[in-house]
């Protein structure tokens, strides 16, 4: 079955950029998703399709896929910003969505 | 605004059940994709099943044949019926709008979660 890789753990200073890598099998032919989930809180969307963003999520969110990675980039990193991140993506194969095992996001 | 209200969760004995039920409002769940998304205790999401907008399901196969997930357009709710329950599946349950294009799918609303605590 179709696995994707996550870091467990990624760190950024207030103002830089974070990159949230996803690793899996010729990921840049699918479509990937990515979910912010705060602690205590229900995951939400915040980069779905070919990098778009829902309605209310800054454009400080982006990403990009190729290759073997896609890749979440959070610009200008708030304290707010500090959370879990997943990503996600529809395995034709099995009829199955597929979620990575999540990184999560620390604002030195 | 698109409301998703999961209830039904609780402590229950190894090979016990539960229904869990997911109202919801601001859309009608026939005409999307609906969705179960676990999360153990301290671990990631895991995708637990979907039910197509023409009625298909897909399971995860840790839950085939013990779980089932239907819709009942009258009163809008999604539902998980639970079976043969087993401590891993101890976790929050999340229902989850889902959409759908040629390439991929994805979660755009969700529930707060109902907490199913399975008990050796």
């Amino acid at each position: 079955s179709y696995a994707l890789t996550q870091p467990p753990s990624v760190s950024v200073a207030p103002g830089q950029t974070a990159n949230i890598m996803c690793g899996g099998d010729n990921i840049g032919k699918k479509g990937v998703s990515w979910y912010q989930q705060r602690p205590g809180r229900a995951p939400l969307l915040v980069i779905y399709g070919d990098g778009d963003r829902p309605s209310g999520i800054p454009e400080r969110f982006s990403a990009s896929n190729s290759g073997n990675t896609a890749t979440l980039t959070i610009n200008r990193v708030e304290a707010g910003d500090e959370a879990d991140y997943y990503c996600q993506i529809w395995d034709r194969g099995s009829e199955k969505p597929v979620f990575g095992g999540g990184t999560q996001l620390t604002v030195l | 605004e698109v409301q998703l209200v999961e209830s039904g969760g609780g402590l229950v004995h190894r090979g016990g059940s539960l229904r869990l039920s997911c109202a919801a409002s601001g859309f009608t769940v026939t005409t999307y994709y609906m969705s179960w998304v676990r999360q153990a205790p301290g671990k990631g999401l895991e995708w637990v099943s979907i039910v197509y907008a023409d009625g298909r399901i897909y399971y995860t196969d840790s839950v085939r044949g013990r779980f089932t997930t239907s819709k009942d357009t009258s009163k809008n709710t999604l539902y998980l019926q639970m079976n043969d329950l087993r401590a891993e599946d101890t976790a929050l349950y999340y229902c989850a709008r889902t959409v759908n294009n040629w390439n991929s799918n994805w979660f755009d609303s969700w529930g707060q979660g109902t907490l199913v605590t399975v008990s050796s």
